[in-house]
């Protein structure tokens, strides 16, 4: 049982091009999130999404796109990245009437 | 405002000690609690939770936390440490108008041989 996967777990990119993170989950949960994790700042939430199709804005969304097309499927695209974005990118899912969220690995980008 | 505190940023405590790791909490209403564990390089993972009822709560790798509605509390406790148990540790409740989890910033568990 594998979870929840993300991809790329790391990625280096230039200041102004697009890149997206992907994250699957195997299970059919409900909820899914994006957080970024930054030293000083702990977990902020960017997008999450109750389902397909319906997502919603966190603490931070400024500079994220975010899709749900199909319920494994949650991929957060920066359209411009910027130097300020360069951090740890973790995707999380919980069932619905469910508390609790699970995590994915991580995905650790550097903005050059 | 919900929030969650850790007051401990950093804690080190030698192998075989006991540990404890505090949290606060400021909500109005009755919380749902989680603590996460996050070892280096890795994603966060559930340790344990309260819902309700016993307020002494098991988890996995042999931590426990207790529920104190008076001193808005859920300190995170092992009897003895093992180096293994090296990592970082969040606290996390929930806000039921959204299930969304408000973090605490963490505490960094440091193991002294």
């Amino acid at each position: 049982d594998a979870g929840i996967t993300q991809s790329p777990r790391y990625k280096i990119t230039e200041t102004g091009r697009q890149v997206t993170l992907m994250c699957h989950q195997t299970w059919s949960h409900s909820y899914m999130f994006w957080y970024r994790q930054d030293l000083g700042h702990g977990l902020r939430l960017i997008y999450y999404s109750a389902a397909a199709d319906i997502t919603d804005k966190g603490e931070v969304p400024d500079g994220y796109v975010v899709s749900r097309s199909k319920t494994e499927n949650f991929p957060l695209t920066l359209e411009s990245a910027t130097r300020s974005q360069t951090s740890v990118y973790f995707c999380a899912a919980r069932r619905e009437g469910k508390y609790e969220q699970y995590f994915g690995p991580g995905t650790r980008l550097t903005v050059t | 405002a919900q929030s969650v505190t850790q007051p401990d940023i950093h804690i080190t405590v030698s192998e075989g000690a006991s540990l404890e790791l505090r949290c606060n909490y400021s909500y109005g209403a009755t919380p749902y609690l989680f603590w996460y564990v996050q070892s280096p390089g890795q994603g966060l993972q559930l340790l344990l939770k309260y819902f309700s009822g016993d307020t002494l709560v098991q988890g996995i790798k042999g931590f426990e936390a207790e529920f104190k509605r008076s001193q808005s509390s859920f300190n995170l406790r092992k009897p003895s440490v093992h180096w293994s148990d090296a990592a970082e540790y969040f606290c996390a409740v929930v806000m039921d108008s959204n299930y969304q989890l408000i973090w605490g910033a963490g505490t960094k568990l440091i193991i002294k041989p």
